[in-house]
C-alpha cells in the first residue's frame, strides 16, 4: 500500500513568488495535516482538512491557504513567500477517528531566496 | 484545545545509558497519547501509543505509561544505541476532534 507521498520533494522559490505544496493521503484517510518545521524548530500546525473542509488552522498568516479535493488530496498554497517561510513542509494523514495515528509524508523542503 | 510541554533538548546521552523524556499535556477529555520519532533525513513515523489511563505502549525497547493523574507520558527507554539519535515527538490526540497536537520535540544524540 502507497504511502503519502508529497510533491515536489524540494521547491526554490523567490521572494514574493507563490509555492503550491501537494499531499497524496493514505487509501482510505479522509484528514490531512499540514506543518511547517523550521530549521530547529518543532513542528507548528498550519492546518487540517476533513472531508473536504477545513477543520482547524493553526497561528499563521492568511497568506498560507489551502484546500482538499474530493478524492482527499490536498493542496497547500503559500503567498507572497518569505524567506522565513524555508523550511520542511509536512503532510499527515489519517482516518478522523479515535486512537488512530497519522501517518506523514517524506515531506516538501521549500527554499525562499 | 489540547497542548503539550515536552522535554527541552538537545539530550546527549552514551550508548546504554538510561533515557526519559518527559512529557505533559492538557486536554478536554480522555485523549490518545503518541510519541513519534523522526530519524535524520525522515519524515515522522509512529513510535508507540496509549489509548487509555495505566497503558503502557511499547516498542524497540521504548516505553511510556498513560499516566492521567499526573496528565503525563513521559518515554523511557533502559539502554540506548547510536541508532536512537533522532528527534522524538510527543503528540496527544483529542477525543473530541481527533486533532493531533505536536510537541516542539526533543532531539536526542546517543554516542558510541
Amino acid at each position: 500500500e502507497a504511502g503519502v507521498t508529497q510533491s515536489p520533494t524540494h521547491l526554490i522559490k523567490t521572494r514574493g513568488q507563490q509555492a503550491t505544496l501537494r499531499c497524496s493521503p493514505i487509501s482510505g484517510h479522509t484528514s490531512v495535516y499540514w506543518y511547517q518545521q523550521a530549521l530547529g524548530l518543532g513542528l507548528q500546525f498550519l492546518l487540517w482538512y476533513d472531508e473536504g473542509e477545513e477543520r482547524n488552522r493553526g497561528n499563521f498568516p492568511p497568506r498560507f491557504s489551502g484546500r482538499q479535493f474530493p478524492n482527499y488530496s490536498s493542496e497547500l498554497n503559500v503567498n507572497a513567500l518569505e524567506l522565513e517561510d524555508s523550511a520542511l513542509y509536512l503532510c499527515a494523514s489519517s482516518w478522523a477517528s479515535r486512537n488512530t495515528e497519522a501517518f506523514f509524508g517524506q515531506g516538501t523542503r521549500l527554499t525562499v531566496v | 484545545g489540547n497542548s503539550v510541554t515536552q522535554m527541552e533538548g538537545p539530550v546527549t546521552l552514551s550508548e546504554e545509558a538510561f533515557l526519559t523524556i518527559n512529557c505533559t499535556y492538557t486536554a478536554t477529555g480522555y485523549p490518545s497519547l503518541f510519541w513519534y520519532v523522526q530519524y535524520p533525513g525522515e519524515g515522522l513515523q509512529l513510535l508507540l501509543k496509549a489509548t487509555k489511563a495505566d497503558d503502557k505502549g511499547s516498542n524497540k525497547g521504548f516505553e511510556a505509561t498513560y499516566r492521567k493523574e499526573t496528565t503525563s507520558f513521559h518515554l523511557e527507554k533502559g539502554s540506548v544505541q547510536v541508532s536512537d539519535s533522532a528527534v522524538y515527538f510527543c503528540a496527544p490526540q483529542s477525543s473530541s476532534n481527533y486533532k493531533l497536537t505536536f510537541g516542539k520535540g526533543t532531539l536526542l544524540t546517543v554516542n558510541p
